[in-house]
Protein backbone atom coordinates (compact mmCIF):
# COMPACT_ATOMS: atom_id res chain seq x y z
CA UNK A 1 0.00 0.00 0.00
CA UNK A 2 1.89 3.23 -1.17
CA UNK A 3 0.58 6.11 1.06
CA UNK A 4 2.60 9.88 1.11
CA UNK A 5 2.31 12.27 4.06
CA UNK A 6 3.16 15.95 4.28
CA UNK A 7 4.61 17.55 7.13
CA UNK A 8 6.27 21.12 8.80
CA UNK A 9 4.72 23.94 10.29
CA UNK A 10 1.21 25.33 9.93
CA UNK A 11 2.85 29.01 10.60
CA UNK A 12 5.57 30.83 8.98
CA UNK A 13 6.65 34.38 9.03
CA UNK A 14 6.91 36.64 5.93
CA UNK A 15 10.94 36.32 4.73
CA UNK A 16 11.35 33.10 6.84
CA UNK A 17 12.27 29.72 4.82
CA UNK A 18 9.85 26.83 4.64
CA UNK A 19 11.24 23.44 5.29
CA UNK A 20 8.31 21.00 4.38
CA UNK A 21 9.11 16.54 4.51
CA UNK A 22 7.65 14.48 2.67
CA UNK A 23 7.04 10.63 4.05
CA UNK A 24 6.35 7.68 1.97
CA UNK A 25 5.88 4.03 2.40
CA UNK A 26 5.05 1.05 -0.38
CA UNK A 27 7.93 2.44 -2.65
CA UNK A 28 11.48 3.27 -2.22
CA UNK A 29 12.85 6.17 -4.50
CA UNK A 30 16.30 3.87 -4.81
CA UNK A 31 14.33 1.94 -7.31
CA UNK A 32 14.56 3.47 -11.16
CA UNK A 33 11.26 5.23 -12.88
CA UNK A 34 10.43 6.15 -9.00
CA UNK A 35 9.99 9.84 -8.87
CA UNK A 36 7.86 12.42 -6.56
CA UNK A 37 6.35 16.21 -6.66
CA UNK A 38 5.43 18.90 -4.26
CA UNK A 39 2.53 20.70 -5.53
CA UNK A 40 0.98 23.39 -3.90
CA UNK A 41 -2.81 24.85 -3.88
CA UNK A 42 -3.61 28.57 -2.53
CA UNK A 43 -7.03 28.50 -0.80
CA UNK A 44 -9.75 28.41 -3.64
CA UNK A 45 -7.42 28.30 -6.57
CA UNK A 46 -6.05 26.22 -8.63
CA UNK A 47 -3.27 23.21 -8.60
CA UNK A 48 0.85 24.57 -9.17
CA UNK A 49 3.39 22.37 -9.51
CA UNK A 50 6.56 23.38 -7.80
CA UNK A 51 9.50 20.56 -7.93
CA UNK A 52 10.53 16.87 -8.51
CA UNK A 53 13.07 14.40 -7.37
CA UNK A 54 13.80 11.72 -9.28
CA UNK A 55 15.20 8.24 -8.41
CA UNK A 56 18.58 9.10 -10.06
CA UNK A 57 18.60 12.66 -7.87
CA UNK A 58 17.41 14.59 -11.02
CA UNK A 59 15.69 17.32 -9.60
CA UNK A 60 13.24 20.21 -11.96
CA UNK A 61 11.82 23.40 -10.62
CA UNK A 62 9.37 25.48 -11.73
CA UNK A 63 10.40 28.36 -13.93
CA UNK A 64 8.97 31.20 -11.45
CA UNK A 65 10.14 29.97 -7.95
CA UNK A 66 13.26 27.95 -8.80
CA UNK A 67 15.51 30.77 -7.45
CA UNK A 68 13.59 29.88 -4.01
CA UNK A 69 13.16 25.87 -4.18
CA UNK A 70 15.09 23.24 -3.21
CA UNK A 71 14.10 19.66 -3.39
CA UNK A 72 16.16 16.50 -1.77
CA UNK A 73 15.81 13.16 -0.97
CA UNK A 74 16.68 10.71 1.98
CA UNK A 75 16.15 7.10 0.66
CA UNK A 76 16.79 5.43 4.03
CA UNK A 77 14.18 7.40 5.62
CA UNK A 78 11.96 7.63 2.82
CA UNK A 79 11.61 11.19 3.15
CA UNK A 80 11.76 14.08 0.06
CA UNK A 81 12.37 17.37 1.53
CA UNK A 82 11.15 20.63 0.11
CA UNK A 83 12.46 24.30 1.39
CA UNK A 84 11.57 27.33 -0.10
CA UNK A 85 12.86 30.67 0.89
CA UNK A 86 11.83 34.45 0.97
CA UNK A 87 8.15 32.97 2.12
CA UNK A 88 5.36 35.52 1.57
CA UNK A 89 1.80 35.59 2.32
CA UNK A 90 0.95 34.73 -0.86
CA UNK A 91 2.46 31.50 -0.40
CA UNK A 92 -0.42 30.52 1.95
CA UNK A 93 -1.45 27.52 0.11
CA UNK A 94 -1.78 23.75 0.99
CA UNK A 95 0.82 21.97 -0.11
CA UNK A 96 0.71 18.13 -1.44
CA UNK A 97 3.88 15.93 -2.50
CA UNK A 98 2.82 13.18 -4.94
CA UNK A 99 4.57 10.25 -6.28
CA UNK A 100 4.24 10.07 -10.01
CA UNK A 101 3.17 7.14 -12.36
CA UNK A 102 6.43 6.06 -13.99
CA UNK A 103 5.04 5.19 -17.94
CA UNK A 104 2.46 8.41 -17.70
CA UNK A 105 4.24 10.78 -15.46
CA UNK A 106 0.62 11.44 -13.87
CA UNK A 107 0.63 11.87 -10.48
CA UNK A 108 -0.91 8.87 -9.02
CA UNK A 109 -0.79 9.09 -5.19
CA UNK A 110 -1.17 11.89 -3.23
CA UNK A 111 -0.59 13.14 0.52
CA UNK A 112 -3.04 14.37 2.40
CA UNK A 113 -1.89 17.83 2.05
CA UNK A 114 -0.50 20.47 4.49
CA UNK A 115 -1.94 23.87 5.13
CA UNK A 116 0.90 26.82 5.16
CA UNK A 117 -0.06 30.11 6.71
CA UNK A 118 2.72 33.04 5.76
CA UNK A 119 1.84 35.64 8.45
CA UNK A 120 3.80 38.34 10.59
CA UNK B 1 6.57 26.42 -20.27
CA UNK B 2 3.20 24.90 -21.50
CA UNK B 3 0.10 26.71 -20.63
CA UNK B 4 -3.16 24.37 -19.96
CA UNK B 5 -6.55 26.51 -20.98
CA UNK B 6 -9.66 24.44 -19.28
CA UNK B 7 -13.33 24.93 -20.43
CA UNK B 8 -15.77 26.22 -19.02
CA UNK B 9 -14.25 27.23 -15.85
CA UNK B 10 -17.77 25.91 -14.22
CA UNK B 11 -20.52 23.79 -15.70
CA UNK B 12 -24.36 22.90 -14.11
CA UNK B 13 -25.85 19.74 -14.89
CA UNK B 14 -28.49 16.93 -14.03
CA UNK B 15 -28.08 13.38 -12.70
CA UNK B 16 -27.94 11.61 -15.95
CA UNK B 17 -26.60 14.00 -18.49
CA UNK B 18 -23.45 13.85 -20.24
CA UNK B 19 -20.81 16.36 -19.43
CA UNK B 20 -17.48 17.13 -21.60
CA UNK B 21 -14.69 19.17 -20.51
CA UNK B 22 -12.21 20.28 -22.76
CA UNK B 23 -8.50 21.07 -22.63
CA UNK B 24 -6.02 22.73 -24.68
CA UNK B 25 -1.94 22.96 -24.79
CA UNK B 26 -0.27 26.02 -25.87
CA UNK B 27 1.98 23.03 -27.87
CA UNK B 28 2.09 19.46 -29.02
CA UNK B 29 1.86 17.67 -26.03
CA UNK B 30 1.39 14.11 -27.97
CA UNK B 31 -0.79 12.35 -25.11
CA UNK B 32 1.19 12.94 -22.25
CA UNK B 33 -2.19 14.27 -20.73
CA UNK B 34 -3.61 13.95 -17.12
CA UNK B 35 -7.21 14.50 -15.44
CA UNK B 36 -7.91 15.02 -11.89
CA UNK B 37 -11.33 15.26 -9.77
CA UNK B 38 -10.64 17.30 -6.34
CA UNK B 39 -13.56 17.36 -3.87
CA UNK B 40 -13.58 20.14 -1.20
CA UNK B 41 -10.63 19.88 1.70
CA UNK B 42 -9.67 16.49 -0.06
CA UNK B 43 -6.55 15.90 -2.31
CA UNK B 44 -6.81 15.51 -6.03
CA UNK B 45 -6.90 11.89 -7.11
CA UNK B 46 -6.07 10.23 -10.77
CA UNK B 47 -8.84 9.53 -13.21
CA UNK B 48 -7.45 9.40 -16.49
CA UNK B 49 -3.62 8.99 -17.67
CA UNK B 50 -2.19 9.48 -20.92
CA UNK B 51 -5.22 10.92 -22.34
CA UNK B 52 -7.27 8.03 -22.57
CA UNK B 53 -6.13 5.58 -19.76
CA UNK B 54 -8.78 5.08 -16.78
CA UNK B 55 -6.99 4.62 -13.70
CA UNK B 56 -7.54 1.62 -11.83
CA UNK B 57 -10.70 1.82 -9.69
CA UNK B 58 -12.14 4.32 -11.78
CA UNK B 59 -16.12 4.15 -12.99
CA UNK B 60 -16.29 4.05 -16.38
CA UNK B 61 -18.86 6.43 -17.16
CA UNK B 62 -15.46 8.24 -16.79
CA UNK B 63 -13.48 8.44 -20.30
CA UNK B 64 -10.37 10.76 -22.27
CA UNK B 65 -10.27 11.07 -25.90
CA UNK B 66 -7.08 13.76 -27.87
CA UNK B 67 -4.04 14.16 -28.63
CA UNK B 68 -1.62 16.99 -29.63
CA UNK B 69 -2.90 20.23 -28.07
CA UNK B 70 -6.98 18.95 -27.51
CA UNK B 71 -8.37 17.23 -25.02
CA UNK B 72 -11.65 16.05 -23.65
CA UNK B 73 -12.60 14.28 -20.23
CA UNK B 74 -16.47 12.80 -20.51
CA UNK B 75 -18.46 11.77 -18.10
CA UNK B 76 -21.52 9.80 -19.80
CA UNK B 77 -24.12 9.74 -16.97
CA UNK B 78 -23.09 12.50 -14.14
CA UNK B 79 -23.92 11.12 -10.74
CA UNK B 80 -24.43 13.02 -7.73
CA UNK B 81 -20.58 11.92 -6.18
CA UNK B 82 -19.25 13.36 -9.33
CA UNK B 83 -19.84 17.08 -8.04
CA UNK B 84 -16.12 18.31 -7.72
CA UNK B 85 -13.69 20.34 -9.56
CA UNK B 86 -11.56 18.57 -12.48
CA UNK B 87 -7.98 19.55 -13.47
CA UNK B 88 -5.96 18.52 -16.62
CA UNK B 89 -2.20 18.96 -16.60
CA UNK B 90 0.46 18.05 -19.38
CA UNK B 91 2.97 15.47 -18.34
CA UNK B 92 4.92 16.24 -21.74
CA UNK B 93 7.95 17.63 -19.53
CA UNK B 94 9.14 19.72 -16.70
CA UNK B 95 8.06 22.19 -14.89
CA UNK B 96 4.44 20.83 -15.55
CA UNK B 97 1.31 22.54 -15.39
CA UNK B 98 -2.24 22.14 -14.62
CA UNK B 99 -5.05 23.70 -15.78
CA UNK B 100 -7.28 26.16 -14.05
CA UNK B 101 -9.73 24.06 -13.39
CA UNK B 102 -13.65 23.10 -14.09
CA UNK B 103 -16.24 23.15 -11.19
CA UNK B 104 -19.15 20.94 -12.21
CA UNK B 105 -21.99 21.23 -10.33
CA UNK B 106 -25.23 19.34 -9.94
CA UNK B 107 -28.26 21.41 -10.82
Amino acid sequence: QVTLKESGPALVKPTQTLTLTCTFSGFSLTTSGMRVSWIRQPPGKALEWLARIDWDDDKFYSTSLKTRLTISKDTSRNQVVLTMTNMDPVDTATYYCARIQAMSDAFDMWGQGTMVTVSS
Amino acid sequence: DIQMTQSPSSLSASVGDRVTITCRASQSIRSYLNWYQQKPGKAPELLIYAASNLQSGVPSRFSGSGSGADFTLTISSLQPEDCATYYCQQSYNAPYSFGQGTKLEIK
